[in-house]
Parts: C-alpha cells; sequence; structure tokens
C-alpha cells in the first residue's frame, strides 16, 4: 500500500474558489515537502513543514501539518489558471539514516476553469 | 544562478539497450538524487549520491548503478532495459543529507523504451 496518500485524485475548480489538498501518512512524519509538477516536467518546490502545527504561506498557498494526525494541508485561495498542475507531497524517510531521500504520493492534478 | 540541469530531454531506446542519463546539481549542492516517474505516479527514489559514493537506494534492481563525479555531477546508467523503465527520469539536488536540506529538481529526461 502507498506510504502516502493524498487527495483527492484530481480536483476541477473555478477560477476564484479556494481548494484543499490532502496528504496522510503511514508512517511518522519526520518532514514533509510539497510540490507543484506541470505535466510532464520538473518539480517545483512549494514549501517544508516538520514541525506539529507548523504552519507556512507562499502567496495564495498555505500548507499546514497536523504531527498526530500523520497528516498535512495545502490550501490555495482564491485560485487562477496559473495554479493548474500535479501537487505532490514528499515524506522524509525516516531517520535511521538521517536521510533526505523522499517517498511521494501519486499527486493530485489541479485543474483551474477560467 | 542556473538550476539543476539534464540531458537529454528524451531518449528512444529498444529493449535490452543500455541507456546513460546525466545531471548537473544546483550551485553549490553536493548531494544528488534520482528518482523515477511512471506516467500518472509519484517519483519513485532511485538512490542518493553524497561524496561520489551511494548513500541510500530504494528498491530498484542492480540494472540501475550510478555514479557521481568530483564536480558532484551525476550520471545514471541503466542496463538491459525493459519496457517497464519507460519513464521521467528525474535529478534531485540537496546541499546535504539533512531531512531539511530541500531537494530541488531538474526538468527530467523523457526515456522511452521500445
Amino acid at each position: 500500500s502507498q506510504e502516502l496518500e493524498q487527495s483527492p485524485q484530481s480536483l476541477i475548480v473555478q477560477e476564484g474558489k479556494n481548494l484543499t489538498i490532502n496528504c496522510t501518512s503511514s508512517k511518522t512524519l519526520y518532514g514533509l515537502y510539497w510540490y507543484k509538477q506541470k505535466y510532464g516536467e520538473g518539480l517545483i518546490f512549494l514549501m517544508m513543514l516538520q514541525k506539529g502545527g507548523e504552519e507556512k504561506s507562499h502567496e495564495k498557498i498555505t500548507a499546514k501539518l497536523d504531527e498526530k494526525k500523520q497528516q498535512s494541508s495545502l490550501h490555495i485561495t482564491a485560485s487562477q489558471p496559473s495554479h493548474a498542475g500535479i501537487y505532490l507531497c514528499g515524506a522524509v524517510h525516516p531517520p535511521e539514516g538521517n536521510n533526505n531521500d523522499m517517498r511521494f504520493g501519486a499527486g493530485t492534478r489541479l485543474t483551474v476553469k477560467p | 544562478d542556473a538550476g539543476v540541469t539534464q540531458s537529454p530531454t528524451h531518449l528512444i531506446k529498444t529493449r535490452g539497450q543500455q541507456v546513460t542519463l546525466r545531471c548537473s546539481p544546483k550551485s553549490g549542492h553536493d548531494t544528488v538524487s534520482w528518482y523515477q516517474q511512471a506516467l500518472g505516479q509519484g517519483p519513485q527514489f532511485i538512490f542518493q549520491y553524497y561524496e561520489e559514493e551511494e548513500r541510500q537506494r530504494g528498491n530498484f534492481p542492480d540494472r540501475f548503478s550510478g555514479h557521481q563525479f568530483p564536480n558532484y555531477s551525476s550520471e545514471l546508467n541503466v542496463n538491459a532495459l525493459l519496457l517497464g523503465d519507460s519513464a521521467l527520469y528525474l535529478c534531485a539536488s540537496s546541499p546535504g543529507q539533512g531531512i531539511t536540506d530541500t531537494q530541488y529538481f531538474g526538468p527530467g529526461t523523457r526515456l522511452t523504451v521500445l
């Protein structure tokens, strides 16, 4: 089974609407990264969360980490067509080796209709 | 400041052949990780190089091997190609191996095996 489950798998919203993407881990989270990917291209780093309750924002995107639930959410306010793409969460492997190799969810495909 | 670069952009090979993909890390980064991303899935960790040695490895067969050079650039080699090796291969670099050392990704190499 997937170590990281993302929901929903895909999302279609009208421009201007808010939306939330969730990422739930079956293992203890030591670091959670959010990336955005345009189809067939590389990943663009959005933000990294490490501590429980931590919340970070960049422009209209906010991410939170709930350590107890082993879950992170990504919230986009007033969505724009430029927000369209695939959002991926990546969890840093538990620190047996104190290493940053990541396990990724399958991604959430976001479409924003003008 | 150039980001992570990868070459070639696209590659078509036939079953049984061998392929070499190349990656130049972001300036100041000494750690390179390789990921395989099948269509519609999240990236899967292949291995990570630091100080010219393989430090971590994901669940990939020995047909997948790599190398890191003194200038921190890296190569991914795949022998005896299978149809299932068709994927986007992503290289990521980071300033270290720590949990909070953010990985920055290149644009990827699209490998098609016929």
